[in-house]
């Protein structure tokens, strides 16, 4: 089946950049999301369509797709984004239609 | 405002049966698939299936952990989704998520607050 592989955490200071990965094979041929979840908290859309941002999501956040990997990327980040990121596409050859990267926890130093 | 609430969360004895409803409102429930996605305690996200908006079939998809075990209905009138779950498992313990997408494809952009299910003797 197939696996997306994300970094089990991400470390970053106010204010600064982060970029949480999710690496697949030939994940740019798939469309890939994003979701946010904070703890006790059901996930929140992100980023659709690679690079698309939901309404309501601030500009801060931005996505990018190529190759064997996908980007989630946060800039002038706040400790309101601490929180574990998910990546997920739709795979028609795996025995799970729909895939989800093992999750990010982004922490905010 | 759009919303999916959960409800039929609990408690269940290994290989008891448990059905879980998602009920929407704020928009035409019958142009979206529906899907449920579930989190063990302290993992990640797992995708346990869908069923597509009538308009597609209206026909289910599992993942392979529960194919066989679980099964996906709708009640459009009453813009209700079901998740019956037969022959429950301990690893069958999660928060429990339904979510919507228009179609294959589409990101899950609406999730509801979840309901727990714990399988325990």
């Amino acid at each position: 089946s197939y696996v997306l592989t994300q970094p089990p955490s991400v470390s970053v200071a106010p204010g600064k950049t982060a970029r949480i990965t999710c690496g697949g094979n030939n994940i740019g041929s798939k469309s890939v999301h994003w979701y946010q979840q904070k703890p006790g908290q059901a996930p929140v859309l992100v980023i659709y369509y690679d690079s698309d941002r939901p309404s309501g999501i601030p500009e801060r956040f931005s996505g990018s797709n190529s190759g064997n990997t996908a980007t989630l990327t946060i800039s002038r980040v706040e400790a309101g984004d601490e929180a574990d990121y998910y990546c997920q596409v739709w795979d028609s050859s795996s025995d799970h239609l729909v895939v989800f990267g093992g999750g990010t926890k982004l922490t905010v130093l | 405002e759009v919303q999916l609430v959960e409800s039929g969360g609990g408690l269940v004895q290994p290989g008891r049966s448990l059905r879980l409803s998602c009920t929407a409102s704020g928009f035409t429930f019958g142009d979206y698939a529906m899907s449920w996605v579930r989190q063990a305690p302290g993992k990640g996200l797992e995708w346990v299936g869908f069923i597509r908006s009538k308009a597609y079939g209206g026909t289910t998809e599992y993942a392979a952990s529960v194919k066989g075990r679980f099964t996906i209905s709708r009640d459009d009138s009453k813009s209700i989704a079901y998740l019956q779950m037969n022959s429950l498992k301990t690893e069958d313990t999660a928060v429990y998520y339904c979510t919507r997408g228009r179609a294959t494809n589409d990101a899950f952009d609406i999730w509801g607050q979840g309901t727990m299910v714990t399988v325990s003797s």
